[in-house]
């Protein structure tokens, strides 16, 4: 089987950096992506991890141990818009499937 | 605009009746996927299509139907099998079937009276 595991909410302040943690169990791995998806909205794509290290977008970097089974989201300087739920996803056996894990709701306060 | 289009946005229905939700999207893509949406439980696949005339099921795919029998349209249906079908429902869409990004509309929220 398949299963994501990621805390079920993060708080932080304007301005601070925090950390989103995802670890996964599959049969085959093909990449580690995440999704951005505010209340009542459609998830939005943030980044793609298919090799290990660490890949930056702006404000948002996110990184990848194959070996661990293990990646995080990192966003930097943060915004009161960037208060929503943070989702891992992994492509695995099949390759066809996306696999969302069950998502991080991000709270940030002024 | 590409994107995609979801309709109803809201849609109530009584116990024992199927309901069609729409999506259409005018990205080119050749896959498309519904997916489901509870509290807590994040995003689960219903059913994914890779081209036209052909769709396989997902992870959750009881009491559920679609067709595509145009590139640009996934419809789904919720029979009346469905025993819990209260929830949020996306429709997403890729280039291929192993595209890194998915694209997604903005949702469909089913009510059941």
């Amino acid at each position: 089987g398949q299963s994501l595991e990621q805390p079920s909410e993060v708080t932080a302040v304007e301005g601070a950096i925090v950390q989103i943690n995802c670890t996964y169990q599959t049969s085959g791995f093909y990449g580690l992506s995440w999704y951005q998806q505010h209340d009542g909205g459609a998830p939005t794509f943030l980044s793609y991890n298919a090799l290990d290290g660490l890949e930056e977008t702006g404000r948002f970097s996110s990184f990848l141990s194959r070996s661990d089974s293990y990646g995080y989201l990192l966003l930097q300087e943060l915004q009161m818009k960037d208060s929503a739920s943070y989702f891992c996803a992994v492509r695995s056996t099949g390759f066809q499937k996306l696999v969302f894990g069950t998502g991080t709701r991000l709270l940030v306060s002024p | 605009d590409g994107g995609i289009t979801q309709s109803p946005k809201y849609l109530f229905r009584k116990e024992g009746q199927n309901v069609t939700l729409s999506c259409e999207q005018n990205l080119n893509h050749d896959a498309m996927y519904w997916y489901r949406q509870d509290p807590g439980q994040g995003l689960r696949l219903i059913y994914y299509s890779q081209i036209v005339n052909d769709f396989q099921k997902g992870d959750i795919a009881e009491g559920y139907s679609v067709s595509r029998e145009k590139k640009e349209s996934f419809p789904l249906t919720v029979t009346s099998a469905q025993k819990n079908p209260t929830a949020f429902y996306l429709c997403a869409s890729s280039l291929g079937q192993g595209d890194r990004e998915l694209f997604f509309g903005e949702g469909s929220r089913l009510t059941v009276l």
